[in-house]
Formats: structure tokens, C-alpha cells, sequence
């Protein structure tokens, strides 16, 4: 079975500083993973992903992630953060198989942004 | 292009009723996928869809809820004889395939209140 932890329900972070929020996963195989990120009362826009290739994803509005695979991680960092960048987070999973895909997802990350 | 849709945006239901949950999902995506969001759960996986067959109906709750998808396109989710705990935001999903290297895209919700 595979899970996704988000250790951190909520991170502070003061505007133009940077931002690092943690996953760790648990997955057989090769995984495929994703970074998620959801504004209130809105559906999950979808940030980046780690399909194979380089460690260091970038993705939309200016976050990356880097996967470690000796640590089983997938920590989403930006170098400077906006207060518009406040919203919930998650981290994401799938198998790399034909079955489905479906992903499995961490608790989400909270993050605030202030001015 | 247009993104996935869902309707309705918001159902306020009573104990008992039966309810119906609608997603239209991205042109010429063959994989669709229903996500349930609660507080209590978090984001947990429903059902997936490859064209109009639901292979795996293992992530249903309980046999009270159901789904088709008709034409390869529009899905529905079914609950019957809602009960409060249904209650949580129905995110819908649509992939251009199953593997796991299609990026899930999410619709708006539909958040269910079971009085």
C-alpha cells in the first residue's frame, strides 16, 4: 500500500522569504508524484510533477520540488514567497503501474503567507 | 480549453433522499476519476473510470453509492439514502489516460450537506 505524509499541518513564512513544505511518501516501486495546491472553496490546481529524469522539478508560479529518493521525499520549496502563495497544499502519490493510478494524498500543509 | 465541471456546485440535502452528482470532464480525456474530501478523511480516492468500465469499485463507501459514465465522457455519482456522514466536497477528475505519467485534473466540487 502506498501513503504520503505531510508532517507540518500548518507553515508560517513572512512574504519574500523562502518556503519549504515537507512529504514524505511510501510507495512499491518507481513513483510518480505530485504537488497539488487548493484556494478556498476551489477544486486541487495542480502545481508540478516527478515522473523520472532530473531530481529538481519547476512548476507553476515559481515553486519546485526535489525528489530524494534515499529519503523518500518530495519537499515543495519556493525562494520567495507572496502572500498570495496562502493556501492548503498537498502532496501526492501514484503508483507506477497500469492499475488505475489513483492517487493517494497527504493530509495537506497550510501554508500562510504574511505581509 | 474548458476544464472539468461539476454540478451541482452546492446540494443541501435531507437524511434519506437520494443525490446525484454530475461531472463533465476535459474533452478527449479517456480516465476519470471521483475523489471524496472530508474533514475527517481528508482527500480519499472513490472510483476510477477507463472510458465508460469502472474495473476496480473497491474505494466506494458502501453499497449505497454508485457511478456510471455514459459516451466515454459525462460521469455521475449516485448516493442513495444519504446519511450525514456522506457529507464532504465530491471532486471529479479527468486524465488523458490511466497511466501515471497524465497529469489528474480537478473540477470545482460539489460539496454535499446531508441535514
Amino acid at each position: 500500500a502506498q501513503s504520503v505524509a505531510q508532517p507540518e499541518d500548518q507553515v508560517n513564512v513572512a512574504e519574500g522569504n523562502p518556503l519549504t513544505v515537507k512529504c514524505t511518501y511510501s510507495v512499491s516501486g518507481n513513483p510518480y508524484l505530485f504537488w497539488y495546491v487548493q484556494y478556498p472553496n476551489r477544486g486541487l490546481q495542480f502545481l508540478l510533477k516527478y515522473i523520472t529524469g532530473d531530481n529538481l522539478v519547476k512548476g507553476s508560479y515559481g515553486f519546485e520540488a526535489e525528489f530524494n529518493k534515499s529519503q523518500t521525499s518530495f519537499h515543495l520549496k519556493k525562494p520567495s514567497a507572496l502572500v498570495s502563495d496562502s493556501a492548503l497544499y498537498f502532496c501526492a502519490v501514484s503508483p507506477n503501474n497500469n492499475a488505475g493510478n489513483m492517487l493517494t494524498f497527504g493530509g495537506g500543509t497550510r501554508l500562510m503567507v504574511k505581509p | 480549453g474548458a476544464g472539468v465541471s461539476q454540478s451541482p456546485s452546492n446540494k443541501v440535502t435531507e437524511k434519506g433522499k437520494d443525490v446525484e452528482l454530475r461531472c463533465d470532464p476535459i474533452s478527449g480525456h479517456t480516465a476519470l476519476y471521483w475523489y471524496r474530501q472530508s474533514l475527517g478523511q481528508g482527500l480519499e480516492f472513490l472510483i476510477y473510470f477507463q472510458g465508460n468500465s469502472a474495473p476496480d469499485k473497491s474505494g466506494l463507501p458502501s453499497d449505497r453509492f454508485s457511478a456510471e459514465r455514459t459516451g466515454g465522457s459525462v460521469s455521475t455519482l449516485t448516493i442513495q439514502r444519504t446519511q450525514q456522514e456522506d457529507s464532504a466536497v465530491y471532486l471529479c477528475a479527468s486524465s488523458l489516460g490511466l497511466a501515471g505519467v497524465h497529469t489528474q485534473y480537478f473540477g470545482p466540487g460539489t460539496r454535499l450537506t446531508v441535514l
